[in-house]
């Protein structure tokens, strides 16, 4: 069984400031993990995915994560946020041998100018 | 972006009515997914198929059904409507559907009076 939890439904930062969304999986074996970002009224882009290799995966504007096995976590950070990051973001778990993604319940950014 | 469409964009009907939204690719991807996005929920799979004719049940497929007849297209149908199913439905596509990227498509409102 895989599953995800996302700490905080609601983060706020201020502009230029770091961003840290926080992820946890649970997983019997090595997950896929993925960042996928969503803008209002639109569908999921991926930001960014961890699959093997090293594990500090840097993604689309600026983004990147850091895949922890062993504290089981895969944070989201930016070093400053712009307006334009203000979105719902969704942290997603996949295992060898499935075919489907288990999504986490999100987490709004909101940026105060 | 990829080429993924959804119709209808937006659908209100009224409960116990069926409805059958329609996802379209032309990407000529394996795999097909339908979720369902609800607040407090993150997205959760309903159904997913691995190739013409070939769907699976996901975690949500309760008062759902599918078919794909062709590669591309995916077809979720709501037998008789209730007011639970008030949501919104994304579509995406996958070409290999295990740490590949899905790509989404941009969704359907659909509300259940």
């Amino acid at each position: 069984a895989q599953s995800v939890t996302q700490l905080g439904s609601h983060v706020s930062v201020s502009e230029g400031a770091l961003v840290l969304l926080r992820c946890n999986y649970s997983s019997s074996v090595p997950p896929y993990l993925f960042w996928y970002v969503q803008y209002p009224n639109q569908g999921l882009q991926l930001l960014l995915k961890y699959t093997t290799g090293a594990t500090l995966v840097k993604g689309i504007n600026g983004f990147e994560a850091e895949f922890k096995k062993s504290e089981t976590s895969f944070h989201l950070t930016k070093p400053s946020a712009h307006m334009s990051d203000a979105a719902e973001y969704f942290c997603a778990v996949n295992i060898f041998g499935n075919e489907k993604l288990t999504f986490g319940t999100g987490t709004r950014l909101t940026i105060i100018p | 972006d990829a080429g993924i469409t959804q119709s209808p964009r937006h659908k209100v009907t009224e409960t116990g009515t069926p409805v059958t939204l329609r996802c379209h690719q032309t990407e000529n991807h394996r795999y097909m997914y339908w979720y369902r996005q609800d607040p407090g929920h993150g997205l959760r799979l309903i159904h997913y198929s691995y190739g013409v004719k070939d769907t699976d049940k996901g975690e949500v497929s309760d008062g759902y059904s599918v078919s794909r007849s062709k590669t591309e297209d995916f077809l979720l149908t709501l037998e008789s409507a209730t007011s639970s199913q008030t949501s919104v439905y994304f579509c995406a596509i996958s070409e290999q559907g295990r740490v590949n990227e899905q790509f989404f498509g941009p969704g359907t409102r659909l509300t259940v009076l």
